[in-house]
């Protein structure tokens, strides 16, 4: 069982550069979220799906655009990459009716 | 808004010492409490939680209870271990605790020496 998978785990972009983060949970969970992580600011929600075939923008959503593809897969795209969104991503999924939330490995994204 | 302040870190302490980590809250409404546990590499683990006031969270050893007149949710350990060394992140989420929308501080990295 291998919960939620990160893809890259590890990427170094230019800026004005777009790529897109990939997310899988094989949990069945019906919700998933994507959070940044930055030193001294915790973590912070930037998009999230409720369910298949909805997302809702969270606390930082400037500069990101998300897609449920499937109950399976969240993904994140970053359009015209910016230093400012050098960071440590982390993909999340929660079953219907409780926690805890899953949390993935990460991406470390850095925008040079 | 609703937000969460903990205690600066680093925090370095020897092996078998006691731990305490702070953790206050400001929230409306009645949220759930969390500490989750962040080994290096690694994404989040939830530690315990909490869900209502006095409520006792308790896992592997760490303890934290909710007050709500101090609004405090304070971690505890009564003898730490090197293994214990990670980053410790305090959440809250407002209305549910059967949500993955949570607002979290911003992490104390904990140093255990032999």
């Amino acid at each position: 069982n291998a919960g939620v998978t990160q893809t890259p785990k590890f990427q170094v972009l230019k800026t004005g550069q777009s790529m897109t983060l990939q997310c899988a949970q094989d949990m069945n969970h019906n919700s998933m979220y994507w959070y940044r992580q930055d030193p001294g600011m915790g973590l912070r929600l930037i998009y999230y799906s409720a369910s298949e075939g909805t997302t809702d923008k969270g606390e930082v959503p400037n500069g990101y655009n998300v897609s449920r593809l499937n109950k399976r897969e969240f993904s994140l795209r970053l359009e015209s990459a910016a230093p400012s969104q050098t960071s440590v991503y982390f993909c999340a999924s929660i079953r219907t009716g409780g926690s805890p939330l899953h949390f993935g490995n990460g991406t470390r994204l850095t925008v040079t | 808004g609703d937000s969460v302040t903990q205690m600066e870190g680093p925090v370095t302490l020897s092996e078998e010492a006691f731990l305490t980590i702070n953790c206050t809250y400001t929230a409306t409404g009645y949220p759930s409490l969390f500490w989750y546990v962040q080994y290096p590499g690694e994404g989040l683990q939830l530690l315990l939680k909490a869900t209502k006031a006095d409520d006792k969270g308790s896992n592997k050893g760490f303890e934290a209870t909710y007050r709500k007149e101090t609004t405090s949710f304070h971690l505890e350990k009564g003898s730490v271990q090197v293994s214990d060394s990670a980053v410790y992140f305090c959440a809250l989420s407002v209305g549910s605790s059967n949500t993955g929308k949570l607002i979290f501080g911003q992490g104390t990295t904990l140093q255990v020496k032999p």
